[in-house]
């Protein structure tokens, strides 16, 4: 399976305890994204990495999260001390550049690793 | 304000009905607009972009008025399989950074 692979696909933990996702991009995309869904609402953007560079996040992000991509392939998720506020789907997107046959607006989802903080 | 916004539905249609979902943004800075669709406890995937003079594939035909901050999409000759959300999505900023709406469900019955 060549597509984007994250893991776990669950996690359920309790609130205070760290929890860390990892996400695996399709090989040649550059670009690599989190999202974040809850249950009747569409992703909402988290952050953007470009090669090892993270280039945007958004305020969503508390100090509590931190992402990276360390050698511009895989990707981590960590949050710290997790609340119940936290428990969504995190979902991880990547893509290539745009220009290199590539349509701008297709990002390719995993499957999600969805927490669930008690 | 949310950026991208949606009738969350759901949407009860019989097979062969024709149904339209609109979406409105906010930013009219926005550069690109798109619909994609997720199935239940699946990844969204993308169904299409919408171009400015209006495009189609198949049953689906997406429209796009700058104007207005408005998007649509027609999905003509329902099929069960069509049953899913299908959420408005516009880039926003530089990036690639899609900003997606809440969904619409469309549910569709023998």
């Amino acid at each position: 399976d060549t597509g984007v692979s994250q893991n776990p696909r669950h996690k359920i933990t309790k609130r205070g305890q760290n929890v860390t996702f990892r996400c695996d991009p399709i090989s040649e995309h550059n670009r690599l994204y989190w999202y974040r869904q809850t249950l009747g609402q569409g992703p909402e953007f988290l952050t953007y990495f470009q090669n090892e560079a993270q280039l945007e996040k958004s305020r969503l992000l508390s100090d509590r999260f931190s992402a990276e991509r360390p050698k511009g392939s895989f990707s981590t998720l960590e949050i710290q001390r997790t609340e119940q506020g936290d428990s969504a789907m995190y979902l991880c997107a990547s893509s290539l550049p745009s220009g290199r046959y590539a349509n701008t607006g297709e990002l390719f989802f995993g499957e999600g690793s969805r927490l669930t903080v008690l | 304000r949310k950026e991208v916004e949606q009738d969350p539905g759901p949407f009860n249609v019989p097979e062969g009905a024709t149904v339209a979902f609109n979406c409105t943004y906010s930013n009219s800075a926005s550069q690109s607009f798109f619909w994609y669709r997720q199935d239940c406890r699946k990844e969204p995937k993308l169904l299409m972009s919408v171009y400015s003079s209006g495009n189609e594939d198949g049953r689906f035909t997406a429209q796009l008025n700058r104007a207005s901050q408005y998007i649509s999409l027609l999905i003509r000759d329902s099929k069960l399989s069509d049953s899913a959300t299908y959420l408005c999505v516009v880039l926003s900023g530089g990036y690639n950074k899609l900003i997606f709406g809440a969904g619409t469900r469309l549910a569709v019955h023998p």
